[in-house]
């Protein structure tokens, strides 16, 4: 079975500052791989995803990330922190061979954005 | 809007009611899931409905029953709960194919009491 994880359940920064969330994952075929965002009582938006494209992918809001195979990890960056990016971010991977399309979610990372 | 609707958003019940949660898309999609949200807990895939058939229960209780009648509707049976259940219950639609990814229902925030 695949498996995400996603290093450090909270993050804090400056607004302003870069913003870098931590996701590894494990798969024994090309996975694809998804970034998504959930504000307090909503329920989870994508924000981008990988598909065997550009290693770089780019997202809504100035988020992006990066697929590393070697590293097995795709990472979620922007350079520049808006008070409106406070939230909690799942990564999450597919199970190609798995009925139904089903998503592995990693634990989250709650992001808090200091003024 | 996110083209996934899920009624109602918050739903108080006593642990000897009956209820149902509702889930509705109309963006096409042919498969559906149920996922569970507890605070600081993982998100907990709960069932997944591929082509109105169900292909996935990972283990859950049979207090919770899902059900679909068709490709744009998808249940949730909910009796004799327990306060452990009070969670977010999150319902989600994909087109079925790996590289989709899912699109989210705002969820329904359970307290059971």
């Amino acid at each position: 079975a695949q498996s995400v994880t996603q290093l450090g359940s909270h993050v804090s920064v400056s607004e302003g500052a870069l913003v870098l969330l931590r996701c590894n994952y494990s798969s024994s075929v090309p996975p694809y791989l998804f970034w998504y965002v959930q504000y307090p009582n909503q329920g989870l938006q994508l924000l981008l995803k990988y598909t065997s494209a550009a290693t770089l992918v780019k997202g809504i809001n100035g988020f992006e990330a990066e697929f590393k195979k070697s590293e097995t990890s795709f990472h979620l960056t922007k350079p520049s922190a808006h008070m409106s990016d406070a939230a909690e971010y799942f990564c999450a991977v597919s199970e190609p061979q798995a009925a139904g399309n089903k998503l592995t979610f990693g634990g989250g990372t709650r992001v808090l954005v200091k003024p | 809007e996110t083209g996934v609707t899920q009624t109602p958003r918050h739903l108080v019940m006593g642990m000897t009611n009956k209820k149902s949660l509702k889930c509705e898309q109309h963006l096409g999609h042919n498969a559906m899931y149920w996922y569970k949200q507890s605070a600081k807990k993982p998100l907990e895939l709960m069932f997944v409905y591929s082509l109105e058939e169900r292909v996935e229960n990972n283990s859950v209780p049979s207090r919770f029953s899902p059900e679909c009648p068709n490709s744009s509707h998808l249940f949730l049976h909910l009796h004799t709960l327990q306060p452990e259940d009070s969670a977010l219950y999150l319902c989600a639609s994909s087109q079925g194919t790996p590289a989709y990814g899912y699109t989210f229902g705002s969820g329904t925030r359970l307290t059971v009491v």
